[in-house]
């Protein structure tokens, strides 16, 4: 919420084509993450960061990759090896301040396979 | 791996009735968090537990962590059609990640 920007809002894959969501943030946090939520479900764990130059998996890794080359910058590729990637991907960041470990969110990435 | 739960998964309420949702976790949480997602929206933090046995309220949402810190509660009073939307805990064992719930959604009818 306010200061975590994800785009585009809707994107569509074609059959074994490579994706790239971004996610930006202004918010001076240190650790980010990435989050895939099916419809009626909760969400699950793809990938997060704790600091620049270091990630780590979640739990429903597979198919997917990220980079963090910058604070504010973590984008997540969704690559054609993700059978299934119709999905709404959700970008969050993770205060270190007093308010640690409150995680803030974007608007949302929604994917569809064409 | 660890595993958070939430009943009822959905409940439709008039407005007015109250409206519980419970979340019990398969493992001893350090904290507990609670996050709202309207529809077509993205979660937002609504609070923070990290006591054993820690009550909260916010105007009429009264949350509760267990003695055992594995389950936790979020109790509406007199639901309002802007209480719609899904309800999430989630739960952590230290401060890198959080596991969510699955949620459960209200709907209040007018």
């Amino acid at each position: 919420d306010g200061g975590i920007t994800q785009s585009p809002k809707y994107l569509f894959r074609k059959e074994g084509q490579n994706v790239t969501l971004s996610c930006e943030q202004n918010l001076n946090h240190d650790a980010m993450y990435w989050y895939r939520q099916d419809p009626g479900q909760g969400l699950r764990l793809i990938y997060y960061s704790q600091i620049v130059n270091d990630f780590q998996k979640g739990d429903i890794a597979e198919g997917y990759s990220v980079s963090r080359e910058k604070k504010e910058s973590f984008p997540l590729t969704v690559t054609s090896a993700q059978k299934n990637p119709t999905a709404f991907y959700l970008c969050a960041s993770r205060s270190s301040g007093v308010d640690k470990n409150i995680q803030y969110f974007g608007a949302g990435t929604r994917l569809s396979v064409l | 791996g660890q595993q958070v739960m939430q009943i009822p998964q959905y409940q439709h309420v008039q407005e007015g009735e109250d409206f519980t949702t419970y979340c019990n976790s398969s493992t001893t949480l350090s904290n507990i968090q609670w996050y709202k997602q309207r529809p077509g929206g993205h979660p937002v933090f609504l609070i923070q537990l990290v006591k054993s046995g820690e009550v909260k309220k916010q105007k009429r949402l009264t949350f509760q962590f267990g003695e055992a810190k594995k389950n936790s509660s979020l109790h509406i009073t007199a639901t309002q059609t802007t209480d719609v939307g899904t309800y999430f805990c989630a739960g952590g064992t230290g401060f890198q990640k959080l596991v969510f719930g699955t949620g459960t959604r209200l709907l209040v009818s007018p």
